[in-house]
């Protein structure tokens, strides 16, 4: 079993549409990164939490660190938020899910 | 300022030949990592440098790999005697301060091992 769990493994959308990313994980953290990897190859970093909830934009992230659970959130989605979305945990080394890969249709 | 830039962008090399990846951090970051991805894979992480500490090796997969930094500016991915398997995009990231914090990405170098 890997130490990052991310849910769904694929998913699709309509423009508009409210999505939600579900990472669960096994090992004591010190932080949780949410990263944005587009067809071309490029990683963005989106958000790094290790309590309650941020906020940029239409992406929200949470995190309960008793539950070992974090979900990002889209709202109102659009095809450019087409991309695959990682969740990583700091324990003594970054550990990656193998992501969620996001298709947005118009 | 600038992000983090690597380079070459594309490598295709010849199996067994050596390629040295490079990567330049954000000004002022302390903290380097460098990871690969395999087509259709995740993130390995391979290592990481902060300040003047030893680096973590745990993450390089073979003693074919090694990386250096110079201080807290570029540093250099060397994969010796590439194998097939070694094919995949290497990423470099950089973070401020301690290993806690955001780190950036660079846009990677494709490495391709005929």
């Amino acid at each position: 079993k890997n130490e990052v769990e991310q849910s769904p493994q694929n998913l699709t959308a309509q423009e508009g549409e409210f999505i939600t990313i579900n990472c669960s994980y096994s090992v004591g953290i010190s932080a949780l990164h949410w990263l944005q990897q587009h067809p071309g190859g490029g990683i963005v970093s989106l958000f790094m939490l290790s309590s309650g909830k941020k906020k940029h934009g239409r992406l929200i992230a949470t995190i309960n660190i008793q539950e070992k659970h974090s979900s990002l959130h889209i709202t109102a989605s659009h095809p450019r938020d087409s991309a695959v979305y990682i969740c990583a945990v700091r324990a003594d080394k970054l550990i990656f899910g193998t992501g969620t890969r996001l298709q947005v249709f118009p | 300022g600038a992000g983090v830039s690597q380079s070459p962008s594309n490598k295709v090399t010849e199996k067994g030949k050596d390629v040295e990846l490079r990567c330049d951090p954000i000004s002022g970051h302390t903290a380097l990592y460098w990871y690969r991805q395999r087509l259709g894979q995740g993130l390995e992480f391979l290592i990481y440098f902060q300040g003047n500490s030893a680096p973590d090796k745990s993450g390089l997969p073979s003693d074919r790999f090694s990386a250096e930094r110079t201080g807290e500016s570029v540093s250099t991915l060397t994969i010796q005697r590439t194998q097939q398997e070694d094919s995949a995009v290497y990423l470099c990231a950089s973070s401020s301060l301690t290993p806690y914090n955001e780190q950036f990405f660079g846009p990677g170098t494709r490495l391709t091992v005929l």
